[in-house]
């Protein structure tokens, strides 16, 4: 079993739908988690971060945490063509990151 | 622009060649990251740096691959005697120490192993 896990998708919504996206993972000692989205053929690019458990938000993102459940969520309001990528979780425990294998949304006009 | 860079963006090799990859992180980050993503995967880390020290190494990084950061800041990672199955995106990433450990990722290295 992976130490994170997320669905591979594809997710595919119509233009202003709300996305949620969603990781577990299995290590107790993970305190940092970050969402990167990967365009195709690009290197990811940081959308957001929180620390331990609860919620963060950043504009159309919100972020969620519960470490009781070991489970992390990505929300994205009005969603847009624009949105269409690669979603990774990336729990981070001080080092390296460990990455889940990502969900491809695909956000339709 | 401050990013992350990477050259070169492509490589195409025989089996059993070598090749060499460079890394020039964000100026100020004291970190740098290599990780290797295939097709449909999320990156798997490889290796990191802490200044020029070379701080913790995957087991994924088998004896044919070597990095280094030689004066703290450029990398290169190497590859000798590369296999068809060394075929994926290396990607770099650069971090501040104490900052969150937040990475920020240049645009990889595509390699393909003929």
């Amino acid at each position: 079993q992976k130490e994170v896990e997320q669905d591979p998708g594809p997710l595919s919504v119509p233009e202003g739908a709300i996305v949620s996206l969603n990781c577990t993972y299995s290590n107790s000692a993970f305190q940092y988690f970050m969402w990167y989205r990967q365009y195709s053929r690009k290197g990811p690019e940081l959308l957001m971060y929180t620390y331990s458990s609860g919620n963060k938000e950043d504009g159309r993102f919100t972020a969620q945490v519960d470490k009781s459940s070991k489970y992390i969520s990505l929300f994205i309001r009005d969603s847009q063509p624009s949105d269409s990528a690669t979603y990774l979780c990336a729990p981070n425990a001080g080092n390296m990151l460990t990455f889940g294998g990502g969900t491809r949304l695909m956000v339709k006009p | 622009d401050t990013g992350v860079s990477q050259d070169p963006r492509h490589k195409i090799t025989k089996r059993g060649q070598n090749v060499t990859f460079r890394c020039d992180p964000i100026s100020e980050h004291n970190r740098l990251y290599w990780y290797r993503q295939t097709l449909g995967q999320g990156p798997e880390f490889l290796t990191y740096f802490q200044n020029e020290a070379q701080l913790e190494k995957s087991r994924l990084l088998s004896d044919r691959f070597s990095a280094e950061r030689p004066k703290g800041s450029f990398s290169t990672l190497e590859i000798q005697r590369t296999e068809q199955g060394d075929s994926a995106m290396y990607l770099c990433a650069s971090s501040l120490v104490g900052a969150s450990e937040t990475q920020y990722f240049g645009p990889g290295t595509r390699l393909l192993v003929l």
